[in-house]
């Protein structure tokens, strides 16, 4: 059965570093999105992208996100300079033209 | 007033008990309603996702939504131990032009006791 895919499962930085976050979304999906969880808190959505260009973000994607589709398989989260508090699981998801979105398996990531 | 409220539970029962995890929502406009499982640091899995109002089922698995009252239920029929999880609601708008983005509740844990 076709997943979404992400790398690293576990990702350490120090503040002020960047990181690129990775994830495979599913091979015939068109609509991609991220979202994070702080522990112990939702899950909030950070951005979708459709059509090679961003097509919402919320307010806790700020200048020190991007997104990119280098490819037709990768889907890419950027934090340029993280902060103590993007310590979080990071999700990718995908969907096609139905409703259903499909979550990977998260990147826990930890600034120090 | 939180767009979608949960109670975190949690939520203890026994084997083949019959559960019911629930949200309500405030905002009017959210079409699609889903339930995930999610374990312990790992990601959502979609179980089941509903349009508008109505019941859904599969298998030991049952969704409702009742948009007039803004409040949706998921019910699980002979609960197992490996049913043990945190179960999460979210929503979306989905009108024309809309991304697709989900908000979610803040997740219900379930344990199943043996």
């Amino acid at each position: 059965e076709p997943e979404v895919t992400q790398t690293p499962s576990h990702q350490v930085t120090q503040m002020g570093q960047e990181v690129i976050l990775r994830c495979v979304p599913i091979s015939n999906h068109l609509y991609f999105y991220w979202y994070r969880q702080i522990l112990g808190q939702k899950v909030e959505f950070l951005v979708s992208f459709y059509n090679n260009e961003i097509s919402e973000k919320s307010e806790i994607f700020d200048d020190q996100f991007s997104v990119e589709r280098p490819d037709g398989s990768n889907f890419t989260l950027k934090i340029r300079s993280t902060k103590l508090e993007d310590s979080a699981m990071y999700f990718c998801a995908s969907r096609d033209a139905s409703y259903e979105q499909y979550f990977g398996p998260g990147t826990r990531l930890t600034v120090t | 007033q939180k767009e979608v409220e949960q109670d975190p539970g949690p939520l203890s029962v026994p084997e083949g008990a019959i559960v019911s995890l629930n949200c309500t929502y405030s905002n009017s406009a959210f079409q699609y309603f889903m339930w995930y499982r999610q374990y312990s640091r790992k990601g959502p899995e979609l179980l089941m996702y509903t349009y508008s109002s109505g019941n859904k089922e599969d298998g030991r698995f049952t969704a409702q939504v009742d948009k007039s009252s803004k409040y949706i239920s998921l019910f699980i029929r002979d609960s197992q131990p490996s049913d043990s999880a945190t179960y999460l609601c979210a929503m979306s708008e989905f009108l024309r032009g809309n991304t697709g983005k989900l908000i979610f509740g803040q997740g219900t844990t379930l344990q199943v006791k043996p």
